[in-house]
């Protein structure tokens, strides 16, 4: 299957810092790449459709100016947490689509806001 | 609007054993793609099956396989011979092929030793 790389996968940041994590397809060229936050025994909850070089579709709910996406390149999205709170602390995972039908995911990424 | 619907919160077979994971789906879409992703303790999703529903039959990958039936709109997960390593959440998931990603709320299997 394709490989999709997240990093990092562990980051601890202070309260009023901003924290970036990365997503990328190492095997394919990813159009749309998606951002999912998943609280403890729960499915995913999707934050973000991500496209590449168009700004990013957020789910209801979702603050875009504290969750900033950008999609540069087929390979590349980032999710960056601005003014972490420690309620932003949770599991952060990230998906790419291959062909519109079938999504592979990132390792995932444990934010821990201090 | 899909749903996907895990009826099953958790679920555990002894190991060797066979276990069934249900999973039923609702769309007027004609053409979609199913899924099961497996979620184990490490947290990384991946893919166990994907079924085309266009295709009759079901599709299996070594000891995993479904039971699709598209009129009843349910795909249910056979795992043959459990192993602890098939230990994890197992989601559901549906895809209209218009990029759009529905997932159900998961089953946790536990194989008992």
């Amino acid at each position: 299957g394709a490989v999709v790389s997240q990093h990092p996968s562990r980051v601890i940041c202070k309260s009023g810092t901003s924290v970036k994590i990365e997503c990328r397809s190492l095997d394919f060229q990813a159009t749309t790449m998606f951002w999912y936050r998943q609280f403890p025994k729960k499915s995913l909850m999707l934050m973000a459709t991500s496209n590449e070089g168009s700004k990013a579709t957020y789910e209801q709910g979702v603050e875009k100016d504290k969750f900033l996406i950008n999609h540069a390149s087929l390979t590349l999205s980032t999710l960056t947490v601005t003014s972490a709170h420690p309620e932003d602390s949770s599991f952060y995972i990230c998906s790419a689509s291959t062909d519109g039908n079938t999504i592979y995911f990132g390792e995932g990424s444990w934010l821990t806001v201090v | 609007a899909q749903t996907v619907t895990q009826s099953q919160p958790e679920m555990s077979v002894q190991e060797a054993e066979t276990v069934t994971l249900s999973c039923t789906y609702d769309t007027s879409e004609s053409n979609y793609y199913l899924f099961w992703y497996k979620q184990p303790p490490s947290r990384q999703m991946i893919l166990v099956i994907r079924q085309e529903a266009y295709k009759q039959q079901n599709a299996t990958e070594n000891r995993f396989s479904v039971n699709f039936q598209k009129a009843a709109k349910s795909f249910s997960l056979k795992i043959s011979d459990s192993q602890l390593g098939d230990t994890a959440m197992y989601f559901c998931a549906f895809s209209n092929t218009g990029n759009q990603f529905y997932f159900g709320t998961g089953t946790s299997l536990t194989v008992i030793p």
